[in-house]
């Protein structure tokens, strides 16, 4: 389940199940959206981007379904495998010059 | 070649040295990024350069100086940090406009 407090937020899953992560964003005006995967020590990871003029698109495992009236985005990942442990960010571009915004972040625990 | 450098790895430095932080890409980019990001928490936007001019400020402390010597190369001068700037420095890319802005592995600094 989920759970908000003082850290990130934190999505248990079983191995082999679907994971649906999800995200709030703020700026209306706001166009591009992009998931990134953050493994510990390392870098911020490309997973799948999505234009305003979309609503759906799909990549290899993954699926970003985007929500322009409530400003939610959202990553499922099928069939969750270990290696997806990670922090997933999603981020914001703000339509004014190249201004990259990220969410708070949700940690994803895969149980195996 | 999709990687984004960055030197060093790690950092230690006192409140009194001058260093630099140092990124790489040879993607043909436009536009590059620098990004502060402490345990737990999002990546902040720094700066963002736009054909080798600084295009975005995020109000940061004139003690990190950025510098743009040409399209592939981006540094991060420092000097008379705090401690509470210790954190992991990211450095990113991406088209003119803002597509898959792809990241370095950071540079983890430590400021004592």
């Amino acid at each position: 389940g989920e759970s908000v407090g003082l850290h990130l937020p934190t999505l248990s899953v079983q191995e082999g199940d679907n994971s649906i992560i999800n995200c709030a964003y703020s700026n209306s005006a706001s166009d591009y959206f992009i998931w990134y995967k953050q493994e510990s020590g390392k870098g911020p990871q490309f997973i799948i981007d999505i234009r305003s003029n979309m609503d759906k698109r799909q990549g290899q495992r993954v699926t970003v379904l985007l929500n322009k009236t409530v400003k939610h985005l959202s990553l499922q990942i099928a069939a969750t495998q270990p290696g997806d442990s990670a922090v997933y960010f999603c981020a914001e571009n703000r339509q004014y010059g190249n201004k990259l915004v990220f969410g708070a972040g949700t940690i994803l625990r895969v149980k195996s | 070649d999709t990687e984004v450098t960055q030197t060093p790895k790690h950092l230690v430095m006192g409140m009194t040295n001058k260093k630099s932080l140092k990124c790489e890409q040879h993607m043909g980019h436009r536009a590059m990024y620098w990004y502060k990001q402490k345990a737990k928490k999002p990546p902040e936007l720094m700066f963002v350069y736009s054909y080798e001019k600084l295009s975005i400020n995020e109000s940061v402390p004139s003690r990190f100086s950025p510098e743009c010597p040409n399209s592939s190369l981006l540094n991060l001068h420092l000097h008379a940090l705090q401690p509470e700037d210790s954190a992991l420095y990211l450095c990113a890319s991406s088209q003119d406009r803002v597509g898959s802005a792809f990241f370095g592995q950071g540079t983890r600094l430590t400021v004592v």
